[in-house]
């Protein structure tokens, strides 16, 4: 059964820093979301992308995150310029229409 | 705006008992779809059933159905034979016009054995 894919499974990296987080969404799904959860929290909603653009971002979307789709298969989330605050699981979903399927996360810490 | 409200921070079940996972939600929209999620300690997020809100069946999937009350707007998961592997945290999470999911606080289900 295809499944959402996300790499790295854990990232540390040092405050000020740029990340890129990774993911490969199953292949016929047109629309991508990527969500965090901050420790023992409820997931937040961060960016939907649809037809090579975003179609809706949160508040917590501001501009030191970006996300891309390079080629046909990968779907990546930048976090410029990383703060404490930052570290939380990041999550990427992909979606035919009305359906979700998440990935396994990506556990970010900021140090 | 949605929103989502479990207000059972945490339960237990007795191995092969039936659980009931409370969810009320909010939104303005008319076309919506209610979700389930189980993330066990691991981390990561399993789907477990989709309930659009023109259903008019109750959805199920195996040992899992969703107990849809639309004017009451509920949306509570039952868990059927609860099994000790099903112990985890379950999150609702309700679908906006413009996709994205909108997760409630969560329940912790621990099954005893």
């Amino acid at each position: 059964e295809p499944e959402v894919t996300q790499t790295p499974s854990h990232q540390v990296t040092q405050m000020g820093q740029e990340v890129i987080l990774r993911c490969v969404p199953i292949s016929n799904h047109l629309y991508f979301y990527w969500y965090r959860q901050i420790l023992g929290q409820k997931v937040e909603f961060l960016v939907s992308f649809y037809n090579n653009e975003i179609s809706e971002k949160s508040e917590i979307f501001d501009d030191q995150f970006s996300v891309e789709r390079p080629d046909g298969s990968n779907f990546t989330l930048k976090i410029r310029s990383t703060k404490l605050e930052d570290s939380a699981m990041y999550f990427c979903a992909s979606g035919p229409q009305y359906e979700q399927f998440f990935g396994p996360g990506t556990r970010l810490t900021v140090l | 705006a949605q929103k989502i409200t479990q207000t059972q921070p945490g339960m237990f079940v007795q191995e092969k008992e039936a659980v009931t996972l409370d969810c009320t939600y909010d939104t303005s929209d008319q076309s919506y779809g209610l979700f389930w999620y189980k993330q066990p300690s691991s981390g990561e997020m399993i789907f477990l059933i989709y309930q659009g809100s023109y259903d008019e069946q109750n959805a199920t999937e195996g040992r899992y159905s969703l107990n849809f009350q639309k004017a009451r707007k509920s949306a509570n998961l039952v868990i059927s034979a609860s099994q000790l592997g099903d112990s985890a945290m379950y999150f609702c999470a309700i679908r906006s016009n413009d996709y994205k999911l909108s997760f409630g606080a969560g329940t912790t289900v621990t099954v005893r054995a």
